[in-house]
């Protein structure tokens, strides 16, 4: 099946910094999305990008399937900012998300 | 509903008992998913429906483990005789069609003691 990376595996940022977290894919997607699992375990819709870019505030992502990658960049991180940032894919013939193994983002006040 | 919806939030129960977890999808979603979290881990794909056809069973991890869906409506897992290495957060997700945008909601955390 699929792989899926995502690096870094842990990210400490002072509040106010920008960050890029990025998500390698061995195969061609259908699907893929953003997700931040806040400390309460809940799954927050990011973007949904299999293919170019999207922004939402400070927030914004671009995929470039054609070189098998993603990256979510974070402006002006705030402390509710932290958490698992986790990508996930949908290729070929699946129908179900495989998951990355997530970035964990503290960021201090 | 607005969003999907997740029953119990959280379970706790003795190894060897039999428990249930529903879903309610969002309404008109035709696909819908369950996930397992383990403490500190990703998720693990279980089992994914879409509509009348047959259910992708591939991630259930052993025969102790069902799922039914009617339609496009409420989903139940059951997890029969419950091991330890059985709790875990238990994640339903929906989408609008076979491969779309899925929406989680927020789990069910089960114990088994």
């Amino acid at each position: 099946g699929i792989q899926v990376e995502q690096s870094p595996p842990d990210l400490i940022l002072q509040e106010g910094a920008n960050s890029t977290l990025r998500c390698n894919f061995s195969d061609s997607v259908n699907n893929l999305q953003w997700f931040h699992q806040n400390p309460w375990g809940q799954l927050i819709n990011l973007f949904y990008i299999p293919s170019g870019t999207k922004q939402n505030g400070r927030l914004s992502a671009t995929t470039v399937a054609t070189e098998r990658y993603s990256l979510l960049y974070i402006s002006s991180s705030q402390t509710t900012d932290s958490g698992v940032y986790f990508c996930a894919v949908i290729s070929g013939s699946a129908r179900q998300l495989t998951f990355g193994s997530g970035t964990q983002l503290t960021v201090l006040p | 509903g607005a969003g999907v919806s997740q029953s119990p939030s959280n379970k706790v129960t003795e190894k060897g008992k039999d428990v249930e977890l529903r879903c309610d999808p969002i309404s008109g979603h035709t696909a819908l998913y369950w996930y397992r979290q383990r403490l500190g881990q990703g998720l693990e794909f279980l089992i994914y429906f879409q509509g009348n056809s047959a259910p992708d069973k591939s991630g259930l991890p052993s025969d102790r483990f069902s799922a039914e869906r009617t339609g496009e409506s409420v989903s139940t897992l059951t997890i029969q005789r419950t091991q330890q290495e059985d709790s875990a957060v238990y994640l339903c997700a929906s989408s609008l069609r076979s491969a779309g945008e899925l929406f989680f909601g927020e789990g069910s955390r089960l114990t088994v003691l």
